[in-house]
């Protein structure tokens, strides 16, 4: 079994529509939960970083930490052609240098 | 500017043949990285520099050497390429190694044949 398990996708949603991507984990060591986009040709940028569970909330963007399941949301509300990306989620254990990531979910935005 | 700068962006070579690709940041972090991204979009970290001292190195063959000259560069030599070593690798870097942002950069897409 992966660490960190997230479905590949593709996932195609019209512009406006509420995009919701998930990944789980199987290591309750993971303490810091991040999400990372990544642009074809590009390197992955970081979009969402929460430490505990709960909501964290950035513009259009919403991050959701669930520790007691391990499981971890993103979510877009008023989704633009500019979101088509892949989107990976990266989780971390805080002693040591190393994110483990899903293997991203690619994501398109269509007019 | 760009915080972590990797260069070549493209590389095609044969097999057997050895080639480097080189990283620096000027975002003054003391902890630098390289990742490998293969062709279904997995990254799984390579190794990790604190410093200029090796702190993480995971299950990667002999013929990968990094090579970290100063805090702000490490380099990443590859020996006798094969087939299989056909990857996109990001360098990337953070201060400290608990829980900090890791940035990354463009990408060096390698392409052996």
């Amino acid at each position: 079994q992966k660490e960190v398990e997230q479905d590949p996708g593709p996932l195609s949603v019209p512009e406006g529509a509420i995009v919701s991507l998930n990944c789980t984990y199987s290591n309750s060591a993971f303490q810091y939960f991040m999400w990372y986009r990544q642009y074809s040709r590009k390197g992955p940028e970081l979009l969402m970083y929460t430490y505990s569970s709960g909501n964290k909330e950035d513009g259009r963007f919403t991050a959701q930490v669930d520790k007691s399941s391990k499981y971890i949301s993103l979510f877009i509300r008023d989704s633009q052609p500019s979101d088509s990306a892949t989107y990976l989620c990266a989780i971390h254990t805080g002693t040591a240098s190393k994110l483990t990531f899903g293997t991203g979910t690619r994501l398109q935005v269509t007019l | 500017d760009t915080a972590v700068s990797q260069t070549p962006k493209y590389l095609v070579t044969q097999m057997g043949n050895d080639k480097s690709i080189k990283c620096e940041q000027n975002l003054g972090h003391d902890t630098m990285y390289w990742y490998k991204q293969d062709s279904k979009k997995f990254l799984k970290i390579m190794f990790s520099y604190n410093n200029k001292e090796l702190i993480i190195n995971e299950t990667v063959p002999n013929r990968f050497s990094p090579k970290s000259p100063d805090k702000a560069h490490l380099n990443l030599h590859i020996n006798s390429l094969e087939l299989g070593d056909s990857a996109v690798y990001f360098c990337a870097s953070s201060q400290g190694q608990a829980g900090n942002t890791i940035y990354f950069g463009e990408g060096s897409w390698l392409t052996v044949v």
